[in-house]
Protein backbone atom coordinates (compact mmCIF):
# COMPACT_ATOMS: atom_id res chain seq x y z
CA UNK A 1 0.00 0.00 0.00
CA UNK A 2 0.85 3.81 -0.85
CA UNK A 3 -0.71 4.77 2.62
CA UNK A 4 1.61 6.96 4.61
CA UNK A 5 2.01 6.48 8.06
CA UNK A 6 1.43 9.39 10.66
CA UNK A 7 2.61 9.16 14.38
CA UNK A 8 1.25 9.40 16.90
CA UNK A 9 -1.96 7.70 16.48
CA UNK A 10 -3.07 10.18 19.29
CA UNK A 11 -2.48 13.06 20.71
CA UNK A 12 -3.49 14.74 23.82
CA UNK A 13 -2.47 17.93 24.97
CA UNK A 14 -3.32 21.46 27.17
CA UNK A 15 -4.39 24.24 25.37
CA UNK A 16 -2.13 26.50 24.85
CA UNK A 17 0.62 23.87 23.89
CA UNK A 18 1.91 23.16 20.57
CA UNK A 19 0.77 20.04 19.00
CA UNK A 20 3.24 17.98 16.17
CA UNK A 21 2.19 15.56 13.88
CA UNK A 22 4.68 13.67 11.63
CA UNK A 23 3.60 11.93 8.19
CA UNK A 24 5.97 9.29 6.69
CA UNK A 25 5.23 7.82 2.90
CA UNK A 26 6.89 5.85 0.92
CA UNK A 27 6.95 7.14 -3.07
CA UNK A 28 8.01 10.25 -5.28
CA UNK A 29 5.42 12.87 -4.96
CA UNK A 30 4.45 15.99 -6.29
CA UNK A 31 3.48 17.74 -3.25
CA UNK A 32 2.10 16.85 0.69
CA UNK A 33 -0.99 18.35 1.60
CA UNK A 34 -2.52 18.79 5.05
CA UNK A 35 -6.45 17.86 6.06
CA UNK A 36 -8.59 18.20 9.11
CA UNK A 37 -11.57 16.09 9.88
CA UNK A 38 -13.70 16.99 12.43
CA UNK A 39 -16.22 13.57 13.65
CA UNK A 40 -18.52 12.70 11.33
CA UNK A 41 -17.76 15.52 9.11
CA UNK A 42 -15.86 16.21 5.55
CA UNK A 43 -12.34 17.19 5.60
CA UNK A 44 -11.10 20.75 5.39
CA UNK A 45 -8.26 21.38 3.27
CA UNK A 46 -5.51 23.01 5.73
CA UNK A 47 -2.03 23.33 3.70
CA UNK A 48 -0.66 22.41 0.34
CA UNK A 49 3.48 21.79 0.18
CA UNK A 50 5.31 21.22 -2.70
CA UNK A 51 7.73 18.46 -2.94
CA UNK A 52 10.58 21.49 -3.92
CA UNK A 53 9.06 23.47 -0.90
CA UNK A 54 10.95 22.97 2.64
CA UNK A 55 8.76 25.00 4.85
CA UNK A 56 5.49 26.83 4.89
CA UNK A 57 3.23 28.87 7.21
CA UNK A 58 -0.22 29.26 7.26
CA UNK A 59 -1.42 31.14 10.86
CA UNK A 60 -0.49 28.80 13.47
CA UNK A 61 0.42 26.14 10.93
CA UNK A 62 4.17 25.10 10.31
CA UNK A 63 4.54 22.38 7.57
CA UNK A 64 7.91 20.89 7.25
CA UNK A 65 8.58 18.18 3.86
CA UNK A 66 12.26 16.59 4.04
CA UNK A 67 11.99 14.26 0.31
CA UNK A 68 14.98 12.42 1.39
CA UNK A 69 13.53 11.19 4.55
CA UNK A 70 10.02 11.16 2.64
CA UNK A 71 8.58 12.57 5.79
CA UNK A 72 6.54 15.91 6.64
CA UNK A 73 5.25 17.49 10.07
CA UNK A 74 2.39 19.74 11.19
CA UNK A 75 2.96 22.14 14.17
CA UNK A 76 -0.20 24.16 15.32
CA UNK A 77 1.48 26.72 17.99
CA UNK A 78 -0.83 27.60 20.70
CA UNK A 79 -3.44 24.81 20.21
CA UNK A 80 -7.29 25.78 21.34
CA UNK A 81 -10.14 23.37 22.18
CA UNK A 82 -11.36 24.00 18.72
CA UNK A 83 -8.11 22.28 17.14
CA UNK A 84 -9.59 19.41 18.50
CA UNK A 85 -9.92 16.88 15.42
CA UNK A 86 -8.39 14.43 13.17
CA UNK A 87 -5.67 15.38 11.07
CA UNK A 88 -4.39 13.99 8.03
CA UNK A 89 -1.34 14.08 5.56
CA UNK A 90 -1.86 13.18 2.01
CA UNK A 91 0.81 12.98 -0.68
CA UNK A 92 -0.57 14.32 -4.21
CA UNK A 93 0.18 12.05 -6.56
CA UNK A 94 -0.07 12.31 -10.68
CA UNK A 95 -3.45 12.82 -11.88
CA UNK A 96 -4.31 15.19 -8.51
CA UNK A 97 -4.81 11.51 -6.92
CA UNK A 98 -4.39 11.98 -2.95
CA UNK A 99 -3.37 8.61 -0.70
CA UNK A 100 -4.01 9.53 2.96
CA UNK A 101 -1.85 8.82 5.90
CA UNK A 102 -3.64 6.90 9.09
CA UNK A 103 -4.78 10.08 10.45
CA UNK A 104 -3.39 11.47 14.43
CA UNK A 105 -6.36 12.25 16.57
CA UNK A 106 -5.85 15.32 18.56
CA UNK A 107 -7.19 16.55 21.42
CA UNK A 108 -6.65 19.73 23.32
CA UNK A 109 -7.94 20.11 26.82
CA UNK A 110 -9.37 23.28 28.06
CA UNK B 1 -13.68 28.97 -1.17
CA UNK B 2 -15.33 26.39 -3.84
CA UNK B 3 -17.80 24.71 -2.47
CA UNK B 4 -18.51 21.46 -2.56
CA UNK B 5 -22.08 19.55 -1.13
CA UNK B 6 -23.46 16.06 -0.96
CA UNK B 7 -26.75 14.39 -1.13
CA UNK B 8 -27.93 12.86 1.40
CA UNK B 9 -25.92 13.25 4.34
CA UNK B 10 -27.47 9.69 5.97
CA UNK B 11 -29.35 7.03 4.17
CA UNK B 12 -30.57 3.74 5.63
CA UNK B 13 -31.84 1.02 3.46
CA UNK B 14 -32.49 -2.49 3.20
CA UNK B 15 -30.13 -4.89 2.14
CA UNK B 16 -29.80 -5.83 -1.92
CA UNK B 17 -31.37 -2.21 -2.71
CA UNK B 18 -29.67 0.69 -4.50
CA UNK B 19 -28.53 3.71 -3.11
CA UNK B 20 -26.94 7.26 -5.45
CA UNK B 21 -25.49 9.38 -3.42
CA UNK B 22 -24.70 13.35 -5.41
CA UNK B 23 -21.55 15.31 -4.96
CA UNK B 24 -21.96 18.73 -6.38
CA UNK B 25 -19.09 21.46 -7.34
CA UNK B 26 -21.62 24.59 -6.04
CA UNK B 27 -19.50 27.67 -7.05
CA UNK B 28 -16.92 25.94 -9.78
CA UNK B 29 -16.42 23.79 -12.29
CA UNK B 30 -14.81 20.63 -11.36
CA UNK B 31 -13.13 18.32 -14.31
CA UNK B 32 -12.13 16.05 -11.39
CA UNK B 33 -14.24 13.98 -9.03
CA UNK B 34 -12.70 11.79 -6.32
CA UNK B 35 -14.82 9.31 -4.06
CA UNK B 36 -13.32 7.84 -1.40
CA UNK B 37 -14.82 5.68 1.39
CA UNK B 38 -14.25 5.66 5.14
CA UNK B 39 -14.38 3.26 8.00
CA UNK B 40 -14.60 4.19 11.43
CA UNK B 41 -11.69 5.27 13.26
CA UNK B 42 -9.65 4.66 9.97
CA UNK B 43 -8.34 6.82 7.44
CA UNK B 44 -10.12 7.97 3.30
CA UNK B 45 -9.46 5.38 1.12
CA UNK B 46 -9.57 6.30 -2.74
CA UNK B 47 -12.18 4.33 -4.23
CA UNK B 48 -12.16 5.88 -7.90
CA UNK B 49 -11.23 8.82 -9.69
CA UNK B 50 -14.22 10.46 -12.33
CA UNK B 51 -13.64 12.79 -15.35
CA UNK B 52 -16.35 14.36 -16.80
CA UNK B 53 -17.68 13.16 -20.04
CA UNK B 54 -15.49 9.92 -19.65
CA UNK B 55 -15.70 6.55 -18.23
CA UNK B 56 -14.52 6.82 -13.96
CA UNK B 57 -10.93 5.18 -13.16
CA UNK B 58 -11.45 2.27 -10.10
CA UNK B 59 -8.60 1.63 -7.81
CA UNK B 60 -7.36 -1.81 -7.21
CA UNK B 61 -9.67 -4.14 -5.69
CA UNK B 62 -13.05 -1.47 -6.10
CA UNK B 63 -15.87 -3.13 -8.00
CA UNK B 64 -16.97 -1.04 -11.04
CA UNK B 65 -20.51 -2.83 -11.40
CA UNK B 66 -21.09 -2.53 -7.31
CA UNK B 67 -19.91 1.11 -7.16
CA UNK B 68 -21.21 2.89 -10.43
CA UNK B 69 -19.96 6.27 -11.09
CA UNK B 70 -21.67 8.50 -13.70
CA UNK B 71 -19.88 12.20 -13.91
CA UNK B 72 -22.64 13.56 -16.60
CA UNK B 73 -21.59 17.63 -16.04
CA UNK B 74 -18.91 19.66 -14.75
CA UNK B 75 -20.98 20.38 -11.59
CA UNK B 76 -22.43 16.75 -10.73
CA UNK B 77 -21.09 13.40 -10.04
CA UNK B 78 -23.03 10.35 -8.81
CA UNK B 79 -21.89 6.98 -6.94
CA UNK B 80 -24.26 4.03 -6.90
CA UNK B 81 -23.99 2.06 -4.66
CA UNK B 82 -25.57 -1.46 -6.56
CA UNK B 83 -27.30 -4.51 -4.75
CA UNK B 84 -26.02 -3.40 -1.15
CA UNK B 85 -24.42 -5.59 1.88
CA UNK B 86 -24.24 -4.51 5.40
CA UNK B 87 -20.60 -4.66 4.47
CA UNK B 88 -20.60 -1.45 2.31
CA UNK B 89 -22.16 0.68 5.30
CA UNK B 90 -19.48 2.97 5.63
CA UNK B 91 -18.66 7.17 4.93
CA UNK B 92 -18.87 8.07 1.73
CA UNK B 93 -16.94 11.32 0.63
CA UNK B 94 -16.18 12.97 -2.54
CA UNK B 95 -14.31 16.19 -3.50
CA UNK B 96 -13.41 18.07 -6.25
CA UNK B 97 -10.62 20.16 -8.18
CA UNK B 98 -10.04 23.17 -10.35
CA UNK B 99 -8.45 21.46 -13.57
CA UNK B 100 -4.82 21.27 -13.32
CA UNK B 101 -5.16 22.42 -9.47
CA UNK B 102 -3.28 19.76 -7.00
CA UNK B 103 -6.05 21.18 -3.95
CA UNK B 104 -9.56 18.85 -3.65
CA UNK B 105 -12.08 20.16 -2.33
CA UNK B 106 -14.25 17.71 0.01
CA UNK B 107 -18.01 17.30 0.44
CA UNK B 108 -19.43 17.04 3.77
CA UNK B 109 -19.94 12.98 3.00
CA UNK B 110 -22.84 10.89 3.32
CA UNK B 111 -23.10 8.30 5.81
CA UNK B 112 -24.31 4.74 4.41
CA UNK B 113 -25.98 2.38 6.73
CA UNK B 114 -27.35 -0.76 5.17
CA UNK B 115 -29.44 -3.30 7.22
Amino acid sequence: SQQGEEDPQALSIQEGENATMNCSYKTSINNLQWYRQNSGRGLVHLILIRSNEREKHSGRLRVTLDTSKKSSSLLITASRAADTASYFCATGLYGNKLVFGAGTILRVKS
Amino acid sequence: GAVVSQHPSRVICKSGTSVKIECRSLDFQATTMFWYRQFPKQSLMLMATSNEGSKATYEQGVEKDKFLINHASLTLSTLTVTSAHPEDSSFYICSASLGSSDTQYFGPGTRLTVL
